[in-house]
């Protein structure tokens, strides 16, 4: 069973700042990873597939890096509705799907 | 516009049973594979089941194999999550998730959720 582990927990920063987000595979998850915004009361919503690959309507401030077992979210400029929770989700062993522990990202 | 609507959440007592559905539209259902993925309160993401477009492959999570059933009907673009013996640590929103495409490793689009609880 694959493992995902976020981090950091909680990344504290201010609308402008630039944020990554760390999700590490325990075994290689090859480019089968996407990443998910989730604001309190909602649905998680896609914004990065495939490792890098924006979703539909993802704006371009968030791109999506790596392969194998370490991957990265990056925002560039903190919006304020950027403040959310981040998940990352792997699926190397179709249908089988595992979350990380999700990151949380507030405003400093 | 893709909607999926879930329906049938509740209270519960342990042990007992209840059935979600899931109204899906805007979209070939009968096209994508669905899933189910719940979140306990205050807590991430557990992929539930999935089951193919077909039904012809269904997948269960270690927690709920043997006690839940996913089903779909495509004539009635509807999905289904039968949910038996039911437990204190299956309360949670259950969401509804359509597959980004064939074979796709992300979940494109999410229903609100239903939320379960159970409880005596």
């Amino acid at each position: 069973e694959i493992v995902l582990a976020q981090s950091p927990a909680t990344l504290s920063l201010s609308p402008g700042e630039r944020a990554t987000l760390s999700c590490r595979a325990s075994q290689s998850v090859g480019t089968y990873l996407a990443w998910y915004q989730q604001k309190p009361g909602q649905a998680p919503r896609l914004l990065i597939y495939d490792a890098s690959n924006r979703a539909t309507g993802t704006p371009a401030r968030f791109s999506g890096s790596g392969s194998g077992t370490d991957f990265s979210l990056t925002i560039s400029s903190l919006e304020p509705e950027d403040f959310a929770v981040y998940y990352c989700q792997e699926r190397s062993d179709w249908p089988r799907l595992t979350f990380g522990g999700g990151t949380k990202v507030d405003i400093k | 516009e893709v909607q999926l609507v879930e329906s049938g959440g509740g209270l519960v007592k342990p042990g007992g049973s209840l059935r979600l559905s899931c109204a899906a539209s805007g979209f070939i259902f009968s096209g994508y594979s669905m899933n189910w993925v719940r979140q306990a309160p205050g807590k991430g993401l557990e992929w539930v089941a999935s089951i193919s477009s077909s039904s012809s492959d269904i997948f269960y999570g270690d927690s709920v194999q043997g006690r839940f059933t996913i089903s779909r009907d495509n004539a009635k673009n509807s999905l289904h999550l039968q949910m038996n013996n039911l437990r204190a640590d299956d309360t949670a929103i259950y969401f509804c998730a359509r597959d980004r495409g064939i074979a796709s490793a992300a979940l494109a689009y999410w229903g609100q959720g239903a939320l379960v609880t159970v409880s005596s």
